[in-house]
């Protein structure tokens, strides 16, 4: 059975304060791994698809990576509009219908 | 790009009403469609997964009758609360991509309320 484990739970930082999330997964063949942004009251905002071990992609101040059991998310000099929660979650390659197995989330605030 | 939208964005309905929820993919043909649904502080739970002029894919525990799913057009699916009851209100939410795509879009979600 996939798994998606996220940390930590919550995590608070100071505006300007540089930190990185977990994603720690177990998949039978990774096809993809994804990392959402969740406002409150909104659906996800895709941020990041990786698929391979060693790769890397970067958005203003996030920078997704990806190794064979896990993801960080990093985020450099955060600011408060930086406060969401941040989803991962993968995608098997012998998954049926392609559904994605969803991690619980890290909400992060970012205090200014 | 990859724009998804729901219709509506908030509902409040009676107790013993069906209620139907839009979601559309605006700028790219959706050959899937995600529904799901998420409780408070929790992440989100696929109920069903449905392609383009099939019959939906129902996960286990999710009953079909009362999640009525239709995917009629590559840019439309909608998810119908039949018979709806107080525990039934939660934040519905859908996601689509497209063919060769393996990322999915979210729409904004859909608030429903049963009183």
């Amino acid at each position: 059975e996939d798994q998606v484990t996220q940390s930590p739970e919550a995590l608070r930082l100071q505006e300007g304060e540089s930190s990185s999330l977990n994603c720690s997964y177990t998949v039978s063949g990774l096809r993809g791994l994804f990392w959402y942004r969740q406002d409150p009251g909104k659906g996800p905002e895709f941020l990041f698809t990786l698929y391979s071990a060693g790769e890397e992609k970067e958005k203003e101040r996030l920078k997704a990576t990806l190794t064979k059991k896990e993801s960080f998310l990093h985020i450099t000099a955060p600011k408060p509009e930086d406060s969401a929660t941040y989803l991962c979650a993968v995608q098997a390659e012998e998954t049926s219908g392609s559904r994605l197995t969803f991690g619980e989330g890290t909400q992060l605030t970012v205090n200014p | 790009g990859a724009v998804v939208s729901q219709h509506p964005s908030w509902v409040i309905c009676k107790s013993g009403t069906s209620v139907k929820i839009e979601c559309r993919s605006l700028d790219f043909q959706a050959t899937t469609m995600f529904w799901y649904r998420q409780f408070p502080k929790q992440s989100l739970m696929l109920m069903a997964t449905s392609n383009e002029g099939s019959k939906a894919t129902y996960e286990q525990g999710v009953e079909k009758d009362k999640f009525l799913i239709n995917h009629a057009s590559l840019t439309l699916s909608t998810l119908t609360v039949t018979s709806a009851h107080p525990e039934d209100s939660s934040f519905y939410i859908c996601s689509a991509r497209g063919l060769a795509i393996q990322t999915q879009y979210f729409g904004p979600g859909t608030r429903l309320l049963v009183l």
